[in-house]
């Protein structure tokens, strides 16, 4: 069936530099992305979201880049800090779904 | 204004014992979802209700039972509770189910059975 995955499983980061998370998904038919942050012992909190007919968005501190040619979704988070160590997911959701699919997560640790 | 509050937060039980996991949202969202969470496996979807009194199976829904007698509560029962369930629930509820709308989870409840 239809996935949502995540290309790597952790990533450390030296504090003060960017930060890439990868996703790939592969229902063409997905027409909104969302990424969520999860820190210890919490729910999941919205970072930020796409539609498909978008390539880029950006809020603060973070930049969601689309490639649908390569059913591919990347969060960037620049300036890291201490407080971006997390579980990042993304999410997806395709027209006439009533809910979203999520992938397995990318653990961020940002290294003083 | 608490958002989604999910009670309790731990719990541990014995095989083929019974619990419910209560979801409160006081944000008059229409959708609400209730979800596991396991090492490496990401969030799957157990059931979720698309208004007070539906409900709708999800991706693992065997092995436990909801309801939603009430616009504002969301809860999900484990009538014989086995180690297999041993997880992280999460709830989340939504304004909808279409885009640009995203989900609101509460902090989780802990379960563990022996």
């Amino acid at each position: 069936g239809e996935s949502v995955g995540l290309h790597l499983p952790t990533l450390s980061v030296q504090e003060g530099d960017n930060s890439i998370i990868n996703c790939a998904y592969s229902n063409s038919a997905s027409d909104y992305f969302i990424w969520y942050k999860q820190e210890s012992g919490k729910g999941p909190q919205f970072i930020i979201d796409i539609r498909s007919n978008m390539d880029k968005r950006q809020g603060q501190r973070v930049t969601v880049l689309l490639n649908k040619t390569v059913k591919h979704l990347s969060l960037q988070i620049a300036a890291t800090q201490p407080g971006d160590s997390a579980v990042y997911f993304c999410a997806e959701h395709y027209f006439g779904n009533e809910k979203l699919t999520f992938g397995t997560g990318t653990r961020l640790t940002i290294i003083p | 204004n608490a958002g989604v509050t999910q009670t309790p937060k731990f719990r541990v039980l014995k095989t083929g014992q019974s619990m419910t996991l209560l979801c409160a949202q006081d944000m008059n969202h229409e959708y609400m979802y209730w979800y596991r969470q396991d090492p490496g496996m990401g969030l799957r979807l157990i059931h979720y209700s698309v208004g007070e009194g539906t409900t709708a199976k999800g991706e693992v829904p065997d092995g436990y039972n909801v309801s939603r007698l009430k616009k504002q509560n969301f809860l999900l029962g484990l009538e014989s509770a086995a180690p297999s369930q041993t997880s992280v629930y999460f709830c989340a509820s939504s304004p909808r189910g279409t885009p640009n709308y995203g989900y609101t989870f509460g902090s989780g409840t802990r379960l563990t059975v022996v």
